[in-house]
């Protein structure tokens, strides 16, 4: 398997313009977990869905956040409008539940975002 | 509210010496711990876990301790090479569901030098 993907790797855009970033899960994992990632902040749990159903959003940090899963390959998270405050690299990560509540999360490359 | 905390500062080591990282935390309750390896520019990558009820685990050169009462982990690397230099990021987990819902600290910065 490749592993997580995320596209793009790098995305640099202007204060008030529409960002989407965009996250490929391992095939069988049933969990999807986006994360924004800073240095004064660390890594933050944003939204996690299981089987494209969104669980728990309460670390999305505004409405302007927002995220979807159409289907069990393929997720969104869109940022809109954009502001400099989220420049930060984003992850997608996905899981497979073993039942045991513990189970390792596996995370793609990232996207760095530079809001201008 | 919940605080995780791992030393900020850079962890400068000689190879060959015992690595040791520490992870404190505060009002919570995890119900397993797990540290994860980031490398510049790519994403955390799974080392090991630790429940609750267990105090130790190993797996090759890499060990965990889990104090609940204390409410720390310890992570070691043992024989450390150059190669190890990474952050390294604890993660703290509770039962929701059937769901890995982890907390991460900040992570610590490892440097091993020849």
């Amino acid at each position: 398997d490749a592993g997580v993907i995320q596209s793009p790797r790098h995305e640099v855009t202007e204060m008030g313009q529409e960002v989407t970033l965009r996250c490929k899960p391992i095939s069988g994992h049933d969990y999807l977990f986006w994360y924004r990632q800073t240095m004064m902040r660390g890594l933050e749990l944003l939204i996690y869905f299981n089987n494209n159903v969104p669980i728990d959003d309460s670390g999305m940090p505004e409405d302007r956040f927002s995220a979807k899963m159409p289907n069990a390959s393929f997720s969104t998270l869109k940022i809109q409008p954009s502001e400099p405050r989220d420049s930060a690299v984003y992850f997608c990560a996905s899981s497979l539940a073993s039942g045991g509540g513990s189970d390792t999360q596996y995370f793609g490359p990232g996207t760095r975002l530079t809001v201008l | 509210s919940q605080k995780i905390e791992q030393n900020s500062e850079a962890l400068n080591i000689q190879e060959g010496k015992t690595a040791t990282l520490t992870c404190n935390y505060t009002n919570y309750s995890p119900a397993y711990l797990q540290w994860y390896r980031q490398d510049p520019g790519r994403g955390p990558v799974f080392l090991l876990l630790i429940r609750e009820n267990e105090k130790e685990k190993r797996k090759e050169r890499l060990k965990v301790t889990f104090d609940t009462t204390l409410k720390q982990s310890l992570f070691h690397i043992t024989a450390s090479q150059p190669a190890d230099s990474a952050t390294y990021l604890c993660a703290l987990g509770s039962n929701t569901g059937t769901a890995s819902k982890l907390t991460f600290g900040t992570g610590t910065r490892l440097q091993v030098t020849l």
